[in-house]
């Protein structure tokens, strides 16, 4: 198994600039997050999806949009980078409330 | 509103000592609550969790974490410190409806010779 898969693994963007992080898992799990982990910040999250179809806002969503149109995938969208999006990002998923947070490896993102 | 705060950004111990990290949650409804250890360069993985069953849970490497309602606390322990335990460690809260889970701001841990 894979496990969570996220790509770009490194961008640089310019200001103004839009991107997607792309977040796949292989393990059915119902349940998908996006976290952004800034030094001595711990992670935020700024997305999750409790299932296909269904998404919803985090604790730091303005200036992202995701979508979660199959199981597996749940793509994070940054329009208009901004020097405040700088940050790894991490996608997580798991089987439900109470079950374990599987990580994806982080893709960190340099807005100049 | 539901929140999770950890006590201390950085704690230091020396090897063989006692660890405490501490963990408090606000939450109108009954908890659900994790333990995560990050070693540098590498990403979360799971020391222990809660999940409305024994108050009192053990986790991998000898930690080990307490649920006390009346304090809404969950403080991580572990009897003697190793140099390997030293890393960055986040509490976690997650709850019955709506999915929604949530990290305090993460305590680093430094274990000294």
């Amino acid at each position: 198994n894979a496990g969570v898969t996220q790509t770009p693994k490194f961008r640089i963007l310019k200001i103004g600039q839009s991107m997607t992080l792309q977040c796949a898992q292989d393990m059915n799990h119902n349940y998908m997050y996006w976290y952004r982990q800034d030094p001595g910040m711990g992670l935020k999250l700024i997305y999750y999806s409790v299932g296909a179809g269904i998404t919803d806002k985090g604790e730091v969503p303005n200036g992202y949009n995701v979508s979660r149109s199959t199981t597996e995938d749940f793509p994070l969208r940054l329009e208009l980078a901004a020097p405040s999006q700088t940050s790894v990002y991490f996608c997580a998923s798991r089987t439900g409330v109470t079950g374990e947070l599987f990580f994806g490896e982080g893709s960190r993102l340099t807005v100049l | 509103a539901q929140s999770v705060t950890q006590l201390g950004s950085h704690v230091s111990v020396s090897e063989g000592a006692l660890v405490l990290l501490r963990c408090n949650y606000s939450s109108s409804v009954p908890p659900y609550l994790f333990w995560y250890v990050q070693y540098p360069n590498q990403g979360l993985q799971l020391l222990l969790k809660y999940t409305s069953a024994a108050t009192l849970v053990k986790g991998i490497n000898g930690f080990e974490a307490e649920f006390k309602k009346s304090e809404t606390s969950f403080h991580l322990t572990k009897p003697s410190a190793h140099m390997s335990d030293a890393a960055e460690y986040f509490c976690a809260v997650s709850f019955n409806q709506g999915g929604k889970l949530i990290f305090g701001q993460g305590t680093e841990l430094s274990v000294k010779p």
